[in-house]
């Protein structure tokens, strides 16, 4: 069973510019999790897919943060524009649904640093 | 104060010693979880629980419900068992399960 893809592994971008990434989940797996993690901290959930439907975003910083899971598959996340705070790993996450008994499988992750 | 704390922050052992890494909370939850972080990013799930103890291999992980306090054992730590160590608990909203990190414990072992 092929995990979670994400791509780029790595970006470096100027302050103000905008920046996307990609995640593919495992197969038939309907809940879609974007988490952002800043270095020497856990994981931050930014927002959580349900199929194509949000359930919950209430940590995404919406005036530059967007997410899309358009066909309830892959989903992208944008930021618009980046600003140095933005330096973090994001982490892409699937499981089967949401609930505790459903185990998350994370993609590598990106690496973004902004200068 | 965060809703999820660990201690220590940071371990250092020699290849053999017994680890413990621990972990208190102060909301209710439905399940916590211990994962593991290798250098690189890659995070992968070690144990869910919620209640009484759990045991993988070298690995054992404990939940005292009444205290809000968690712990992961390492016996016979390994090099390989170098990693970031990080507690989560998980909370259902409606019919959204959502988890709450921990900052990580980050392990060396020494051969």
């Amino acid at each position: 069973e092929a995990g979670v893809a994400q791509s780029p592994r790595y970006k470096i971008i100027e302050k103000r510019q905008s920046v996307a990434f990609w995640c593919n989940p495992i197969s038939g797996h309907a809940t879609l999790y974007w988490y952002q993690q800043i270095l020497g901290q856990g994981p931050k959930l930014l927002i959580q897919f349900q199929n194509n439907g949000v359930v919950d975003d209430s940590q995404l910083p919406k005036d530059r943060f967007s997410a899309e899971r358009l066909k309830g598959v892959d989903s992208t996340l944008k930021i618009q524009p980046a600003k140095l705070e933005d330096s973090a790993v994001y982490l892409c996450a699937s499981s089967k649904t949401s609930g505790p008994n459903y185990e998350q499988y994370f993609g590598p992750g990106t690496r973004l640093t902004v200068t | 104060k965060n809703e999820v704390e660990q201690s220590p922050q940071n371990l250092t052992a020699q290849e053999g010693e017994f680890i413990t890494i621990n972990c208190s909370y102060s909301v209710g939850i439905s399940a916590l979880h211990w994962l593991q972080q290798h250098p690189g990013g890659g995070i992968v799930s070690l144990f869910m629980l919620s209640s009484g103890k759990k045991k993988h291999g070298r690995l054992i992980a404990t939940i005292n419900i009444q205290e809000k306090h968690s712990s992961l054992h390492i016996t016979a730590s390994h090099p390989r068992d170098s990693a970031v160590y990080i507690c989560a608990v998980g909370n259902s909203g409606g019919s959204n399960y959502k988890l709450t990190f921990g900052k990580g414990t980050l392990l060396t072992v020494n051969p």
